[in-house]
């Protein structure tokens, strides 16, 4: 069975800073991996996701994830935090890609501040 | 792109009666549909899986029969609560599948207060 760890519940940066957020992974197979951004009250927004193309995935608003298979894991940076980054993320994986018997698991979520 | 409309955003009802939430694929048809729920400040732990046309896969300790889901076509799945009370209070998030070409998409999700 698959799933993920995210290190660090709560994680806090300056505005302007690098932001780290880590996500280690386990799974029987070559898993697929996203990153999920959620604001309160509000549902799931996919910020990128790996599908065993480019280890190194770009997604929306600046943040970049690597997966490194060496290490299981999916990190998620952004360069310059921005205020309107604080936000709850979200690592998951899913071990069967899109195929029927698919679906995808959520690590336990981290909760990013941004610090004027 | 894919869209999933989550109806209602938020319910607020008595306790001991039942409440339906609607998840929709606007503009794809899913194939699969996940229900997660989700308490303040944690993560969103699956609940089922419903398939078009087939009985939903409960993960395991979720009741089935208070949990109800229906997926009777492509593009809409409901959940109901049946007899809610104010422990059901919390948060749920549908999210469709379509297969290769969206993947997983959310619904803005579902605010259940039951007093």
């Amino acid at each position: 069975a698959q799933s993920v760890t995210q290190l660090g519940s709560h994680v806090s940066v300056s505005e302007g800073a690098l932001v780290l957020l880590r996500c280690n992974y386990s799974s029987s197979v070559p898993p697929y991996l996203f990153w999920y951004v959620q604001y309160p009250n509000q549902g799931l927004q996919l910020l990128l996701k790996y599908t065993s193309a480019a280890t190194l995935v770009k997604g929306i608003n600046g943040f970049e994830a690597e997966f490194k298979k060496s290490e299981t894991s999916f990190h998620l940076t952004k360069p310059s935090a921005h205020m309107s980054d604080a936000a709850e993320y979200f690592c998951a994986v899913s071990d069967q890609g899109y195929s029927s018997a698919s679906k995808i698991i959520f690590g336990s979520g981290t909760r990013l501040s941004i610090r004027p | 792109g894919a869209v999933v409309s989550q109806h209602p955003s938020w319910v607020i009802c008595k306790s001991g009666t039942s409440v339906k939430i609607e998840c929709r694929s606007l503009d794809f048809q899913a194939t699969t549909m996940f229900w997660y729920r989700q308490f303040p400040k944690q993560s969103l732990m699956l609940m089922a899986t419903s398939n078009e046309g087939s009985k939903a896969t409960y993960e395991q300790g979720v009741e089935k029969d208070k949990f109800l889901i229906n997926h009777a076509s492509l593009t809409l799945s409901t959940l109901t609560v049946t007899s809610a009370h104010p422990e059901d209070s919390s948060f749920y998030i549908c999210s469709a599948r379509d297969g290769q070409i969206y993947g997983y998409t959310f619904g803005s999700g579902t605010r259940l207060t039951v007093v």
